[in-house]
């Protein structure tokens, strides 16, 4: 079946604009996650959702930063006056459920480049 | 201090050689604990989930010590398709909301 999906793979854009990064998560699957991959790191938590909530935050860098999942499907990751730092892998994530298996299903990725 | 710390090599070994990674965290609350791999520019895939027992899945041993935040993987008769980087993986939440990744450790297998 299909797996996570993410669009565009890439994006460069200038300090200052506004950036929207899209994930479609595998069908069914109610958990959604958002990680930010830098060169030589691992991915870093941003957020978490359980159907159209966010239900964990706590990782998003600044208020730049900002996501929704309005019909607890697609979710879109948005940055606000983008940085040079921003620059990194920006990884999606779903799973079926959220207790006990930690097999997360991870999308390729969109390469984001901040010039 | 990092909340998982790995060696990120690279390791280079020949094709057959026993290769180990090792990993430590720093909660001792942490709940769950995961092997991910991750190849060149992809993203990254389930390995193998930890326990404490210690688990093996066919060439792959991982091992799991609570007292000293301690977690290893073991990879015997390394195959040339095993090159990748390796990610330790702790689930400090519980139930796998926000797991946090080490920054992975780089494997080449030689021919």
């Amino acid at each position: 079946g299909a797996g996570v999906s993410q669009t565009p793979s890439n994006k460069v854009t200038e300090k200052g604009k506004y950036v929207e990064l899209r994930c479609d998560p595998i069908s069914g699957h109610t958990a959604l996650y958002w990680y930010r991959q830098s060169l030589g790191q691992g991915p870093e938590f941003l957020i978490y959702f359980q159907g159209t909530g966010a239900a964990d935050d706590s990782g998003l860098p600044n208020d730049r930063f900002f996501a929704v999942r309005p019909e607890g499907s697609v979710s879109t990751l948005k940055i606000q006056r983008t940085e040079r730092g921003d620059s990194a892998v920006y990884l999606c994530a779903s799973s079926p459920r959220t207790s006990g298996v930690g097999e997360q299903f991870f999308g390729p990725g969109t390469r984001l480049t901040v010039l | 201090r990092k909340e998982v710390e790995q060696d990120p090599g690279p390791f280079n070994v020949p094709e057959g050689a026993t290769v180990a990674f090792n990993c430590t965290y720093s909660n001792s609350a942490s709940q769950s604990f995961f092997w991910y791999r991750q190849d060149c520019r992809k993203e990254p895939k389930l390995l193998m989930s930890v326990y404490s027992s210690g688990n093996e899945d066919g060439r792959f041993t991982a091992q799991l010590n609570r007292a000293s935040q301690y977690i290893s993987l073991l990879i015997r008769d390394s195959k040339l398709s095993d090159s990748a980087t390796y990610l330790c993986v702790v689930d400090y939440s519980g139930s796998a909301r926000q797991l946090t990744f080490g920054s992975g450790t780089q494997l080449t297998v030689l021919p």
